[in-house]
């Protein structure tokens, strides 16, 4: 089984500051994957970042960076120069690469950017 | 490129009555999923599709809930009789046959049972 532990339900930060959201994860799974999707208030699920376990190298996309610590199990999300419209649900999520790819989530991060 | 399409946005029932949610891919997308949002939580999968055929549904509740996808691509997915507990903001998803892992989200349709 899977699972995804996300410890902060809530993270509050200013605008153009840093902000790290954590996430580490269990799998079985010898070969998986590990995303971030973001959740505004409208309801979607916006896919921001991939990594994949055989990935040398940390994901980037623009200013989201995934901090991808194997041995801890760790898949922390990284956003840089933080803007307004970055508040919003945060969720971290595994899939496994082999079989049927089901997505298991975290409970998530609500974080707030503030002026 | 269109987005993953859902409809209706919103659903208000009362408890026993039937509602249907519809789901149409991006197109090229073979694979397709239902999940379940509950407020507070992250969404789990109900049903997993690829093509026309079910690969995974383990965590339907098939006694209430039902999910199709005839033709292999748009897809409905039922509840009769609703119950308090159902709910929730239903999320379709796809992925293509390319990178079947990255799965991209509709808009949600957020049912509450009255």
């Amino acid at each position: 089984a899977q699972k995804i532990t996300q410890t902060q339900p809530g993270m509050f930060v200013q605008e153009k500051e840093a902000v790290t959201l954590d996430c580490t994860y269990d799998t079985s799974d010898p070969s998986y994957g590990l995303f971030w999707y973001k959740q505004p208030s409208s309801g979607e699920m916006i896919f921001l970042i991939y990594q994949g376990s055989y990935d040398q190298q940390n994901a980037t996309e623009g200013r989201y960076s995934l901090n991808f610590q194997k041995a801890r199990k760790s898949a922390n999300l990284v956003i840089s120069a933080s803007q307004l419209g970055d508040s919003a649900m945060y969720f971290c999520a595994v899939v496994s690469i082999q079989g049927a790819q089901k997505l298991v989530f975290g409970q998530g991060t609500r974080l707030t950017i503030n002026p | 490129e269109a987005g993953v399409a859902q409809s209706p946005r919103y659903k208000i029932i009362e408890k026993r009555q039937s509602v249907a949610f519809w789901c149409n891919p991006i197109s090229g997308h073979a694979t397709l999923y239902w999940y379940q949002q509950i407020l507070g939580q992250g969404p789990k999968l109900l049903i997993q599709f690829q093509n026309n055929g079910v690969v995974d549904d383990s965590q339907l509740p098939k006694d209430r809930f039902s999910a199709e996808r005839l033709k292999g691509v748009d897809s409905t997915l039922k509840i009769q009789p609703a119950k308090l507990e159902d709910s929730a903001v239903y999320l379709c998803a796809s992925s293509s046959p390319d990178s079947q892992e990255t799965q991209y989200f509709g808009p949600g349709t957020r049912l509450l049972v009255l």
